[in-house]
């Protein structure tokens, strides 16, 4: 079993839609959990971190689910701008221990 | 600025040849990464240093050297051996001790011709 699965998409929304990213993770002692964002041929940057309290910035939800194993990522109200690469990632020790990446789920907001 | 630089952005490379990849941060993080990224794939782990004088392998490092002799410096060497070079790079820091996040540099995409 891989470490971060994601579904690959692509996604294909409409502008004003709401869409929703999983993922789900291997190591249950995982530690931290973040989005990150990465646009065609730049380096991914951070969206959001996870909190298992669930958290919100904006139009973006974030939610995790330990005992599920499962992060999920809401975007309402989609915008043309939201066009990208969204990245689950884990931190599977506590410390600063390499991330492990998900390949991705990747979104498309249409006109 | 504050901040991960990468130089260059674009490189070109005869094969055979090894060629150094330079990533450098003035964030006072203590941790650096490399990575690597083909077209439409997910990122993978090159090497990874914690503190100045020590770094580990990640999942792909052959074919790789890195040095960590700064703590603002993590050099990347991709040497002939590695057999598909032709890549994105990317470097990333972060402070250790933690689990905060890792920040990346704008990435080196050479291409070995």
């Amino acid at each position: 079993r891989k470490e971060v699965e994601q579904d690959p998409g692509p996604f294909n929304v409409p502008e004003g839609a709401t869409v929703a990213f999983n993922c789900t993770y291997s190591n249950s002692a995982s530690q931290s959990f973040f989005w990150y964002r990465q646009d065609c041929r730049k380096e991914p940057k951070l969206l959001m971190s996870v909190y298992s309290s669930g958290n919100e910035d904006g139009r973006f939800t974030a939610q995790l689910n330990r005992a599920s194993q499962y992060i999920s990522l809401l975007i309402r109200d989609s915008k043309l701008s939201d066009s990208a690469t969204y990245l689950c990632v884990v931190n599977p020790y506590s410390g600063n221990t390499p991330l492990v990446f998900g390949k991705g789920t990747r979104l498309s907001v249409i006109a | 600025d504050g901040g991960i630089t990468q130089s260059p952005k674009y490189l070109f490379r005869k094969e055979g040849q090894n060629v150094t990849l330079s990533c450098e941060q003035n964030l006072n993080h203590d941790a650096m990464y490399w990575y690597r990224q083909d077209p439409g794939q997910g990122l993978r782990l090159i090497y990874y240093s914690q503190i100045v004088n020590d770094f580990q392998k990640g999942d792909i490092a052959e074919g790789y050297s890195v040095s960590r002799e700064k703590k603002e410096s993590f050099p990347l060497t991709v040497t002939s051996a590695q057999k598909n070079p032709t890549a994105f790079y990317l470097c990333a820091s972060g402070r250790a001790g933690s689990t905060d996040t890792q920040y990346f540099g704008p990435g080196t995409r050479l291409t070995v011709l």
